[in-house]
């Protein structure tokens, strides 16, 4: 079955340090993969996606995102954390049907 | 497009008593998608549905949980009876089924059954 396990549920950065927020996914098929952010008391919201194409994924809010198909991993990271970036993040993988199963969650702290 | 719909955002009910969330989805989207967000089990899907067909519904709690979509704008989700452990966030999310399934989220419904 395919599955999406993300590492850490809770990360803290100082604003202006690297963020770094691990997925690492299990499919036996070549994945649709996203990253989906949600702020307090908001709905998820679409951050990037992988589709087969470049495995270096660019999305909002300068975040981005690398497909390594030997590795399974699709880590998500910002080169400079702000202070607005703090919120949840999820990973998902698209599986048949079109449903998203999606990681546990990793909160992100940024500390001024 | 003014995104997934979500009604109402709030919702305090008491125990015993019937509730029924809305959601309308973005227009276009063929396929809809329920969850459940606790702080104790995370982001659950409870059920979705393609082409207005309910295809997977193996999250559904309960009985008390029935979902339902007439048509292809209009989706409810009803607890009954509802129970204080059915509080939680309730998401609706919708997508274009086969073009990179990307799903767009509602805002949410909050529900505290007291």
């Amino acid at each position: 079955a395919q599955s999406v396990t993300q590492l850490g549920s809770h990360v803290s950065v100082s604003e202006g340090a690297l963020v770094l927020l691990r997925c690492n996914y299990s499919s036996s098929v070549p994945p649709y993969l996203f990253w989906y952010v949600q702020y307090p008391n908001q709905g998820l919201q679409l951050l990037l996606k992988y589709t087969s194409a470049a495995t270096l994924v660019k999305g909002i809010n300068g975040f981005e995102a690398e497909f390594k198909k030997s590795e399974t991993s699709f880590h998500l990271t910002k080169p400079s954390a702000h202070m607005s970036d703090a919120a949840e993040y999820f990973c998902a993988v698209s599986v048949e049907g079109g449903k998203l199963i999606f990681g546990q969650g990793t909160e992100l702290s940024v500390k001024p | 497009d003014a995104g997934v719909i979500q009604s109402p955002r709030h919702e305090v009910t008491e125990m015993g008593q019937e509730v029924t969330l809305r959601c309308k989805p973005i227009s276009g989207h063929n396929s809809l998608f329920w969850y459940r967000q606790t702080m104790m089990r995370g982001l659950e899907l409870l059920i979705y549905f393609n082409n207005n067909v309910p295809i997977d519904d193996s999250g559904m709690p309960e009985d008390r949980f029935s979902a339902k979509m007439p048509n292809a704008s209009f989706s409810t989700l009803k607890i009954q009876p509802s129970e204080p452990r059915d509080s939680a966030v309730y998401f609706c999310a919708s997508s274009f089924w086969g073009h990179e399934n990307i799903q767009y989220f509602g805002a949410g419904t909050r529900l505290s059954v007291l």
